[in-house]
């Protein structure tokens, strides 16, 4: 079985500050991917970043940032200077092997964040 | 616009009866995934297509549920008798074969059964 914990539910800050959204997963697979989705208040998933368990190097994009530490199971996601139009619900998902044999993803159940001017 | 779409957008209907949704992936993607998502909550995998096979359900989909991808296209995913417990929206999603590949989201159907 696998899990995701995502337990900040919501976070509030004010423009320009960083803020970190935690994640936590639980899976028996050695092989697995973690995804990062933003879900902003138009309702579309949008996918920001893919990292396979094997690569643990942390990755930056703009003003993103991941963190991946197999040793704690956690794959962070940092925003620096943070803007309004951050505001969104933020998912964090595992993709292991399934009874059957499929790869299948499981969403935490997110991380509101509301970036105030 | 070659995105994920999805129809139709809001579908109200009245407890017993049956809905269906439609889904139209990205061309060259021949994996095809429906979600449930209620208000609150992740997405929760429903089921999913590899072109035209269903290779996986969730034990979520009752025997209520159903969904078809007939050539490997389109999608629809039917519920039949539907119940309140059913309102929610529902995501389809594409992507390429591999696990590694991300999944491109459609904007959903929500669905209210009164």
């Amino acid at each position: 079985a696998q899990k995701v914990t995502q337990a900040q539910t919501e976070i509030s800050v004010v423009e320009k500050e960083d803020v970190t959204l935690d994640c936590v997963y639980e899976t028996r697979d050695t092989t697995y991917y973690l995804f990062w989705y933003k879900q902003p208040p138009s309702g579309e998933l949008v996918f920001l970043i893919r990292r396979n368990s094997f690569d643990e190097q942390n990755e930056i994009s703009g003003r993103y940032s991941w963190n991946f530490q197999k040793s704690t199971s956690s794959f962070n996601f940092t925003i620096t200077a943070s803007q309004v139009v951050d505001s969104a619900v933020y998912f964090c998902a595992l993709s292991g092997r399934a009874s059957g044999g499929s790869y299948i993803p499981t969403f935490g159940r997110g991380t509101s964040l509301i970036v105030h001017p | 616009d070659t995105g994920v779409s999805q129809n139709p957008r809001h579908k109200i209907t009245k407890r017993g009866q049956n809905v269906t949704f439609r889904c139209d992936p990205i061309s060259e993607h021949n994996r095809l995934y429906w979600y449930r998502q209620t208000l609150g909550q992740g997405p929760e995998f429903l089921t999913y297509f590899q072109n035209e096979a269903q290779l996986e359900k969730s034990r979520l989909l009752s025997d209520r549920f159903s969904a078809e991808r007939p050539k490997g296209s389109f999608s629809t995913l039917e519920i039949q008798r539907t119940e309140q417990g059913d309102s929610a929206m529902y995501l389809c999603a594409s992507s390429l074969e591999l696990a590694l590949y991300e999944q491109y989201f459609g904007p959903g159907t929500r669905l209210t059964v009164t």
